[in-house]
């Protein structure tokens, strides 16, 4: 079964400071991994995935992330936080149910948050 | 705009009552989610759907049904036998295929008092 850890439940940080936001998963089998955002009451967003090729994935809002194989990690990071960047950040590893359909595992997410 | 809708966003029931959670969806995506959201503990999956009239129950199904009678909805009832059913449901749909993103609705908050 797969699985994802985020390491941190909160992270608090300094606005324009960077940030990392650790991520490690545990799969047997070629994966896909996704970063998601929330705001508070509101659903998810996509900030990022990978699928194959590059190893650095770009995503929005400035966001960059890292997919290690040998470490089985997928960090997520900003050069630089804004206030607005202010959310709860969600890994997430997918698999294929039979017959089709996405079966994401979530982590216990972290909690960013930019003070000034 | 395509997009998925949750109604109502907040909704409130009483102890031993039935209650259910609206999800539509026009991106015309084939499977579709429901999660629960606790804090501390993610999203769980309670059920999923990847064809019209036909669902598969997620990791915490007990006390929970659904439906999907038309490709665009999927409805979850939320029955008296849900030990513990405040929590924060969010809906998803997708394409099929582990490589594609899930959409998520804004989420239906439910308090039971």
């Amino acid at each position: 079964a797969q699985s994802v850890t985020q390491l941190d439940s909160q992270v608090p940080v300094f606005e324009e400071a960077p940030v990392e936001l650790r991520c490690n998963y545990s799969s047997s089998v070629s994966v896909y991994l996704f970063w998601y955002v929330q705001y508070p009451n509101q659903g998810l967003q996509l900030l990022l995935k990978y699928l194959s090729g590059s190893t650095l994935v770009k995503g929005i809002n400035g966001f960059e992330a890292e997919f290690n194989k040998s470490q089985t990690s997928f960090h997520l990071r900003k050069p630089s936080v804004h206030i607005s960047d202010t959310a709860e950040y969600f890994c997430a590893v997918s698999d294929t149910f039979t017959g089709g359909g996405n079966k994401l595992t979530f982590g216990t997410g972290t909690q960013l948050k930019v003070e000034l | 705009d395509g997009g998925i809708t949750q109604s109502p966003k907040y909704l409130f029931r009483k102890e031993g009552q039935n209650v259910t959670l609206s999800c539509e969806q026009n991106l015309n995506h084939d499977a579709m989610y429901w999660y629960r959201q606790d804090p501390g503990q993610g999203l769980r999956l309670i059920y999923y759907s990847q064809i019209v009239n036909d669902f598969q129950k997620g990791d915490i199904a007990e006390g929970y049904s659904v439906s999907r009678e038309k490709k665009e909805s999927f409805p979850l009832t939320v029955t008296s036998a849900q030990k513990n059913p405040t929590a924060f449901y969010l809906c998803a749909s997708s394409y099929k295929g582990g490589s594609t993103e899930a959409f998520f609705g804004q989420g239906t908050r439910l308090t039971v008092v």
